[in-house]
Order: C-alpha cells, then sequence, then structure tokens
C-alpha cells in the first residue's frame, strides 16, 4: 500500500518563486527520499534524509525531517523552469521503498 | 559505470500475449526492485530481489505477473497474458541497501 502522501498534488509558480512540498507517512522509516521525476523519464535520487537527521542541504533543495510528526518538506529555492517536473518522496522501510503519488510542479518563466 | 539499464524502452504486446522486462542493475548493486506507474499516478512497489532469492513479492499481483533475478544476467519481470490493465510504466531499481536508489528509465508497456 502506498506510505508517502505528498501535499500539494500540483503546484504552480513564478520562477524565482520558492517551492514548498509536503509529505506524511505512516509507519516508522530508516530513511527518507525525495525524487524527481520529468515527464516520460526514470526518476531522479534528489536527496536521502536519515531518521535521525533533521534538516539536510543540497544546493538549492533544503529537506526536513519531523519523526514525530511523520513528515517531511522539500523546499526549492529560487526556482528555474527547468524543476519543472514531478517530485515524490519514498521512505525506506528496510525492505523496500513506498512512495506517494507525487507533487506536479510547473515552474513559469 | 552504465547505471539501471532496462530494456526494452517500450513494448507492445496484444491482449494475451506474454510480456518481458529486463534490468540490469548497476554494477556492484545485488539488490533490485520492481516498481509500476499508472498515468497521473505514483510509483506503486511490486517486488524486491536479491540475487536467486525473492525478499518482498507482497506488491505483485497473485496471477499472471512473476519476477527473477537469477545468478547470471538480468532480472526478469514477466507478465503473462496481458490484459488492457497492465498498460504502465515498469520501472527498476537497484541498491546496494540502505542508500538511495538508482532507477532505470523504465520500460512503456502498452497493450493493445
Amino acid at each position: 500500500s502506498q506510505q508517502g502522501e505528498e501535499d500539494p498534488q500540483a503546484l504552480s509558480i513564478q520562477e524565482g518563486e520558492n517551492a514548498t512540498m509536503n509529505c506524511s507517512y505512516k509507519t516508522s522509516i530508516n530513511n527518507l527520499q525525495w525524487y524527481r521525476q520529468n515527464s516520460g523519464r526514470g526518476l531522479v535520487h534528489l536527496i536521502l534524509i536519515r531518521s535521525n537527521e533533521r534538516e539536510k542541504h543540497s544546493g538549492r533543495l533544503r529537506v526536513t525531517l519531523d519523526t514525530s510528526k511523520k513528515s517531511s518538506s522539500l523546499l526549492i529555492t529560487a526556482s528555474r523552469a527547468a524543476d519543472t517536473a514531478s517530485y515524490f518522496c519514498a521512505t525506506d522501510l528496510g525492505n523496500d521503498m513506498r512512495f506517494g503519488a507525487g507533487t506536479r510542479l510547473t515552474v513559469k518563466p | 559505470n552504465a547505471g539501471v539499464m532496462q530494456n526494452p524502452r517500450h513494448l507492445v504486446r496484444r491482449r494475451g500475449q506474454e510480456a518481458r522486462l529486463r534490468c540490469s542493475p548497476m554494477k556492484g548493486h545485488s539488490h533490485v526492485y520492481w516498481y509500476r506507474q499508472l498515468p497521473e499516478e505514483g510509483l506503486k512497489f511490486m517486488v524486491y530481489l536479491q540475487k536467486e532469492n525473492i525478499i518482498d513479492e507482497s506488491g505483485m499481483p497473485k496471477e499472471r505477473f512473476s519476477a527473477e533475478f537469477p545468478k547470471e544476467g538480468p532480472s526478469i519481470l514477466r507478465i503473462q497474458q496481458v490484459v488492457r490493465g497492465d498498460s504502465a510504466a515498469y520501472f527498476c531499481a537497484s541498491s546496494p541497501y540502505g542508500e538511495g536508489y538508482t532507477f532505470g528509465s523504465g520500460t512503456r508497456l502498452t497493450v493493445v
């Protein structure tokens, strides 16, 4: 069954603005990962945050994890048109990964 | 390192035929995962395999679907007697376990 639930389902912003996507999950996890998928392509791993970490940065990406609330957020700062894609959170349960339905981000030039 | 290789990229099958999807994991990765993605939806876990072992097949339909990861060669996802509802993108991922997965580009199956 699905584990992660992303919010919002779709997000449209102007280039240069920040984009925030949220993910909630239900069970204990080893780590949580964020992926990007361009239309018709495979997933690209963006960032992994372990269950004992609270925040992680990678370039223009900032991920937070709140295990008490079973939630994570992905912030993309200074967005670009090339950031237009679907973003998925995935929870690592130990034996396998579970993905949410994704947030479809559109960045308008 | 060529990454995770899936083939074919596109596969068209008539109802009732068999579909065989192949996945070669990254060099050094012994864990393979198969996911299915329906249009406008997220990935759904199907099966997790290690060499010659099925670890978790809780996401696999009980009938017509099977997967293997032999000692030599790629992992195979096999769908027998395909139906229109099997049309989807099938993604394979490999991992050295505990780290971020590397995904292939997927096989897009169309059943006509």
